[in-house]
């Protein structure tokens, strides 16, 4: 089993749509977390960073973490087609540098 | 690509053959990361470095080697290419700042990546 799960995808959404990706996770000593975004061909762009439970908010974007849960959650309001890329959720345990450990990543399209 | 540049961006090369792919930064952050990204896997770390001539592997060293010379630089060899080291290669960097206050800084950055194809 993967220390990170994510659902591939591809996610399809309307324009406007609210879009919510997930990402759970096994390892407790995760404290870190980040949320980046990948266009086809590009690389990795740092979205959100947050190393507690609850709300961040950036924008669009709104990233939520429940640590009780091993769960974490992006949320992307009034989505726009420039959305569209595959988004890719990273952890970081406490004491281990910083060395991170990615989710496979979800792709979403947002159509016209 | 927040002062990252990798080359080259593309590489073919023959099963057997040496190949060395650098990842410069001008942002002069203390950690850089080689990373290889293939479909169902994500990306993989496969080594990494905390500072000039100290490095350590990541899960997915076998086959690879680096070196890091001046704190700009990072090179990542591949002795004798193989098929299964066809895959897309990015380089990352990070302060890893740790706050006082437990707050760290541990985000990393990411160059544009290389796609290498082993034939």
């Amino acid at each position: 089993q993967k220390e990170v799960e994510q659902d591939p995808g591809p996610l399809s959404v309307p324009e406007g749509a609210i879009v919510s990706l997930n990402c759970t996770y096994s390892n407790s000593a995760f404290q870190y977390f980040m949320w980046y975004r990948q266009y086809s061909r590009k690389g990795p762009e740092l979205l959100m960073y947050t190393y507690s439970s609850g709300n961040k908010e950036d924008g669009r974007f709104t990233a939520q973490v429940d640590k009780s849960s091993k769960y974490i959650s992006l949320f992307i309001r009034d989505s726009q087609p420039s959305d569209s890329a595959t988004y890719l959720c990273a952890m970081k345990a406490t004491g281990t540098a910083s060395k991170l450990t990615f989710g496979t990543g979800t792709r979403l399209q947002v159509t016209l | 690509d927040a002062g990252i540049t990798q080359s080259p961006r593309h590489k073919v090369t023959e099963t057997g053959t040496p190949v060395t792919l650098r990842c410069h930064q001008t942002e002069n952050h203390r950690y850089m990361y080689w990373y290889r990204q293939d479909p169902g896997h994500g990306l993989r770390l496969i080594h990494y470095s905390y500072g000039v001539k100290d490095t350590d592997k990541g899960e997915v060293s076998d086959g690879y080697s680096v070196s890091r010379s001046k704190t700009e630089d990072f090179l990542l060899t591949l002795e004798s290419a193989t098929s299964s080291q066809t895959s897309v290669y990015f380089c990352a960097i990070s302060e890893s700042r740790g706050g006082s206050s437990g707050k760290g800084s541990y985000e990393q950055y990411f160059g544009p990546g290389t796609r290498l194809t082993v034939t």
